[in-house]
């Protein structure tokens, strides 16, 4: 069965770096997005993607952050200069179409920021 | 603006038992409705959804869910629980649009004792 993969599983980081989360959504989904779990908090939604560009995106999707499909395969999330309140599970989603699909979703990318 | 809230942070019930975890929302239109679950360092997996049609929906693992929508609920159950259901359980919801956007409640934790 096909399945959304991500890498790495975990991620540390010293404030201010910067992180690309990877992620290999289903092959023939073109609906894209990356949501966050602080430890203890819901999953929020940051972004998502479709057509090459941003569809949509979250008050906390700041200029800090931006997500690219740089080949057929890869979805990315950068964050250009970490926060200590950025770290969290990022979870990375796919769709195959519009309308009332089910995103899947993978296995997470803990990220630390020391 | 748009909320999902689950009312429990745990819910405990004995094997063989039947369950309820409870999930209510405040979005507006007409929105698609989810449940999704988190095993231990494991991504959401998705278990059943409602759009439109019959109010009661089968999903994985013998979990049903009622839609309500004067009582803008929708409750997961499951007629006899297992111990392997034991996990973190997310109500989601997508407003309707074909953005796909989810709000997720907070999580509510089952679990079963032998």
């Amino acid at each position: 069965e096909p399945e959304v993969t991500q890498t790495p599983s975990h991620q540390v980081t010293q404030m201010g770096q910067e992180v690309i989360l990877r992620c290999v959504p289903i092959s023939n989904h073109l609906y894209f997005y990356w949501y966050r779990q602080i430890l203890g908090q819901k999953v929020e939604f940051l972004v998502s993607f479709y057509n090459n560009e941003i569809s949509e995106k979250s008050e906390i999707f700041d200029d800090q952050f931006s997500v690219e499909r740089p080949d057929g395969s890869n979805f990315t999330l950068k964050i250009r200069s970490t926060k200590l309140e950025d770290s969290a599970m990022y979870f990375c989603a796919s769709r195959g179409t519009g309308g009332a699909d089910t995103q899947y979703f993978g296995p997470g990318t803990r990220l630390t920021v020391l | 603006a748009q909320s999902v809230a689950q009312p429990e942070d745990q819910v405990n019930v004995a094997e063989g038992n039947p369950l309820t975890v409870k999930c209510t929302y405040s979005v507006s239109g007409n929105p698609y409705l989810f449940w999704y679950v988190q095993y231990p360092n494991r991504g959401l997996q998705f278990l059943l959804k409602y759009i439109t049609g019959d109010n009661l929906v089968k999903g994985s693992y013998g979990f049903e869910a009622e839609f309500n929508k004067s009582q803008t609920s929708f409750h997961l159950k499951k007629p006899s629980a297992l111990v392997s259901d034991s996990a973190l359980y997310f109500c989601a919801v997508d407003r309707g649009s074909t953005l796909g956007r989810l709000y997720f409640g907070r999580g509510t934790q089952l679990t079963v004792w032998p």
